[in-house]
């Protein structure tokens, strides 16, 4: 049982350059979510969907997307890529209780 | 919205002391209370929740208290072992926004001294 899996581990794009980052669980859970973890600022939400066909706004959407076309796989998409968005990126699933994959450190140069 | 405020924001205790993180809640409606823990390079991993119809929460070395008229919940570590050291994040949700929905605090580093 994997759990929830994140890749890739570490990206360095460059300013403008899009990218997909891939989030996967295998535990069957209706619900799943994307935060953003930047010093200082604790884990913000970014997107979250409550099933598959179903996507929401976090506090901090703003320069991504995000669809959910099957249960078990929720990507987070960068579609032009800033400095700001330098941050290390985490996916979530939950049943009863919140499980994170293990994380995706992206740079923006 | 909500918001969750956590102090302190580093800690170090001597190794067999207690810990005490403490967080502070905006929304008198929230009912849950996750703690996470962070190793390095790792995920956050839930180490005890509390809902708002307990006080009080016990597993092992680690506790957590809860105070809804003042709207703060508190992490205790009891005899603190070095594998202890990581930072702990706090998390509270609303019902009215979904329990999906945590605000977390901003996060106490605790190193424990060998």
């Amino acid at each position: 049982n994997a759990g929830v899996t994140q890749t890739p581990k570490f990206q360095v794009l460059k300013t403008g350059q899009s990218m997909t980052l891939q989030c996967a669980q295998d535990m069957n859970h209706e619900y799943m979510s994307w935060y953003r973890q930047d010093p200082g600022m604790g884990l913000r939400l970014i997107h979250y969907s409550v099933g598959a066909g179903i996507t929401d706004q976090g506090e901090v959407p703003n320069g991504y997307n995000v669809s959910r076309s099957t249960t078990e796989d929720f990507p987070l998409r960068l579609l032009s890529a800033a400095p700001s968005q330098t941050s290390v990126y985490f996916c979530a699933s939950r049943g009863e209780k919140l499980f994170f994959g293990s994380g995706t450190q992206l740079s923006v140069l | 919205g909500e918001n969750v405020e956590q102090h302190p924001s580093t800690l170090s205790v001597q190794e067999g002391d207690s810990a005490v993180i403490k967080c502070t809640y905006s929304d008198s409606a929230s009912n849950y209370f996750p703690w996470y823990k962070q190793e390095l390079g790792k995920g956050p991993q839930l180490i005890i929740d509390i809902r708002s119809n307990v006080g009080e929460k016990k597993d092992q070395r680690i506790a957590v208290t809860l105070n809804k008229t003042a709207k703060h919940f508190s992490l205790h570590i009891t005899e603190t072992q070095p594998e202890d050291s990581a930072v702990y994040f706090c998390a509270a949700s609303n019902p009215h926004f979904g329990n999906e929905k945590l605000t977390f605090g901003t996060g106490t580093r605790l190193t424990i001294i060998p």
